[in-house]
Order: structure tokens, then sequence, then C-alpha cells
């Protein structure tokens, strides 16, 4: 079975200084990864995926992730963190291999960026 | 093209009752996923379908039933609803049956609270 860790709950930047959330996963074979953030009272929005090739993958309004083999890791990055990137983060895998659109979402992680 | 739409947007039920939910995906779509969103549990899979075939299930009791038109539009079934039942209810579409790590959609959600 498959599993997402994102350990902390809570992030806070100031506007304008980079900003990173972690993710960690654990699937059987290569991952897909996902990202996806939500804002108050609404569905989830894709941001960015990782499904082979490049390590660094490039998303929507900024954001990259980092995919790390070795370290089983997915963090999503953003150089420049906006007042307007305050939402909610979850990180998401299932498994290459495996047919089926099946998701395993992390808790989730509150991004708090200050003016 | 329209985005992924569910109704109603919010309902309130007693315990006991059984409710219905709807989602249309998006146009071209045959995949539809339900997943239920709570404080405690966080994001957790409840079903997929494609083509009109349950394909995954995750882990929820009996009382927790869906289906999937020819048209790809998708519903699902709460009976001898409880009180640990009330959660967001989102629905998500994606294009194929996820081998190609197509990405979901997701919907505004379905505000179930059971009273």
């Amino acid at each position: 079975a498959q599993s997402v860790a994102q350990p902390e709950d809570q992030v806070n930047v100031a506007e304008g200084n980079p900003l990173t959330v972690k993710c960690t996963y654990s699937v059987s074979g290569n991952p897909y990864l996902f990202w996806y953030v939500q804002y108050p009272n609404r569905g989830l929005q894709f941001l960015l995926k990782y499904i082979t090739g490049d390590n660094l993958v490039k998303g929507s309004y900024g954001f990259e992730a980092e995919f790390n083999k070795s370290q089983t890791s997915f963090h999503l990055k953003k150089p420049s963190a906006l007042v307007s990137d305050s939402a909610l983060y979850f990180c998401a895998v299932r498994p290459s291999w495996k047919a089926g659109n099946m998701l395993t979402f992390g808790g989730g992680t509150r991004l708090m960026v200050k003016p | 093209k329209a985005g992924v739409t569910q109704t109603p947007r919010y309902l309130i039920k007693t315990r006991g009752q059984q409710v219905t939910l709807s989602c249309s995906p998006i146009s071209g779509h045959r995949s539809v996923s339900w997943y239920q969103q709570t404080p405690g549990q966080g994001l957790q899979f409840l079903f997929e379908y494609f083509s009109e075939t349950q394909r995954n299930k995750g882990n929820f009791p009996g009382r927790f039933s869906g289906r999937q038109f020819s048209n790809s539009r998708s519903e699902m079934n709460v009976s001898t609803l409880e009180l640990g039942d009330s959660a967001l209810y989102l629905c998500a579409s994606s294009l194929t049956d996820g081998l190609a790590g197509n990405e979901q959609f997701f919907g505004p959600g379905t505000r179930l609270t059971v009273l």
C-alpha cells in the first residue's frame, strides 16, 4: 500500500521569501506524484505532477517541485511567495504500473504567507 | 470547457436517512473518482468508475455505493447515514485510465451535514 507524509501542518513565510512545502512518499514501483492546492470552500486545484524524466517539474503559478528518488521526496517550492499563495496544499501519489486514478493523499500543509 | 460540476453543493440530512450526490465530469473524461474529506481523516479515496465499471474501491463500508452512466456522469449514494458521514465529498474526473499519468480535475464538492 502507498502512503504520503507531509511533516508540517503549517508553514509560515514572509511575502517575497522562498517557500518549501515538504512531501515524502512510499509506493511499490515507480510513482506518479501530484501536488494540489485547496482554497477555502473550493475543490482541489492541480498544480503539477511528476511522471518521468526531469526531476525538476515546473507547474502553475510559479510553483515547482523536485523529485528525489533516493530520499523518496517530492518537495514543492516557489522562489518568491505571494500573500495569495496562502492555502492548503496536498501531495498525492499512486503507483505508475497500476491502472486507475486512485490517489493517496498526504494530510495537507497549510501555507501562510504574511505581508 | 466546463469544469467538473457537483450537485447539490450543500446537504443537511438526519441520521438514518440516505443521500445521493451527483457529479458531471469534464466533457470527454471517462474516469470519475470520489473522495471524502474530513478534518480528522483528511482526504480518503472512496471509489473510481471508468466506462461505467467500478475499477477501484477504498476502505469504506457497503453503505457507500456509486455508479456511472453511459455519458460518464456519476452518482454516489450513502445509505443509513451516520454522524461521522458529515464531510466534504469531492468528485474528480480524468481523461484516461491513469496509466499515462493524467491528472485529475476536482469539482467544488458537496458539503454533507448529518444531524
